[in-house]
């Protein structure tokens, strides 16, 4: 089981430009998450999906456009790239629901925008 | 607004002693709480959760909840230099629903050998 899986690790973008980041996981999780975190501020919710086929924003999500692709995948889109959206980016994913839901994060994408 | 306020440190503990960290929450609602271990450079790991008032305990860890003065907290015992990283408080609000959860900043822990 690689877990939650998260492509690219690295990206250096211009102001501008689009990207899309990809999460997946293969622990058959209903749930999947997209934080950012920036120093000092801790991890900030950006969307989640609750299960396939709905999506809803989270604390900080303008900027952002999300899709749950099926079960296992969920991008995260940056449609015009902003220096303020330098960040680390983290996907998690949980079995979905109830007062025990744990999450589990991937690795992380490093995202600079100049 | 929901907050989750954690002592951002350093907080340095010899080698061998107990380490303790401290997380505060404003919703009163919360119903599950988390810790989690963030090397530089890594994602979050999983170290604890805790539901209800009390305390719990796995290994060197444990985990203390009192839900009436909105607090939570993480011991480590025997600290290892290994044990050196930020740990950081979650909180999940109430209700069922798969909603994210609410980081505090966290507290960076340095173990002195």
């Amino acid at each position: 089981n690689a877990g939650v899986t998260q492509t690219p690790k690295f990206q250096v973008l211009k102001t501008g430009q689009s990207m899309t980041l990809q999460c997946a996981q293969d622990m058959n999780h209903n749930s999947m998450y997209w934080y950012r975190q920036d120093p000092g501020m801790g991890l900030r919710l950006i969307y989640y999906s609750a299960s396939e086929g709905t999506t809803d924003k989270g604390e900080v999500p303008n900027g952002y456009n999300v899709s749950r692709l099926n079960k296992r995948e969920f991008s995260l889109r940056l449609e015009s790239a902003a220096p303020s959206q330098t960040s680390v980016y983290f996907c998690a994913s949980s079995p979905g629901g109830g007062a025990t839901d744990t999450q589990y994060f991937g690795p992380g994408t490093r995202l600079t925008v100049l | 607004q929901k907050e989750v306020e954690q002592n951002s440190g350093p907080l340095s503990v010899p080698e061998g002693a107990i380490a303790s960290l401290n997380c505060t929450y404003s919703d009163r609602g919360s119903q599950s709480f988390f810790w989690y271990r963030q090397y530089s450079g890594k994602s979050p790991e999983l170290i604890m959760s805790i539901y209800s008032n009390g305390d719990k305990e796995d290994g060197r860890f444990t985990a203390q909840l009192n839900k009436a003065s909105q607090y939570v907290s993480l011991l480590i015992r025997d600290s290892q230099p290994s044990d050196s990283a930020t740990y950081l408080c979650a909180v999940k609000r109430s209700g069922g629903g798969a909603d994210g959860l609410t980081f505090g900043k966290g507290t960076h822990l340095i173990i002195q050998p």
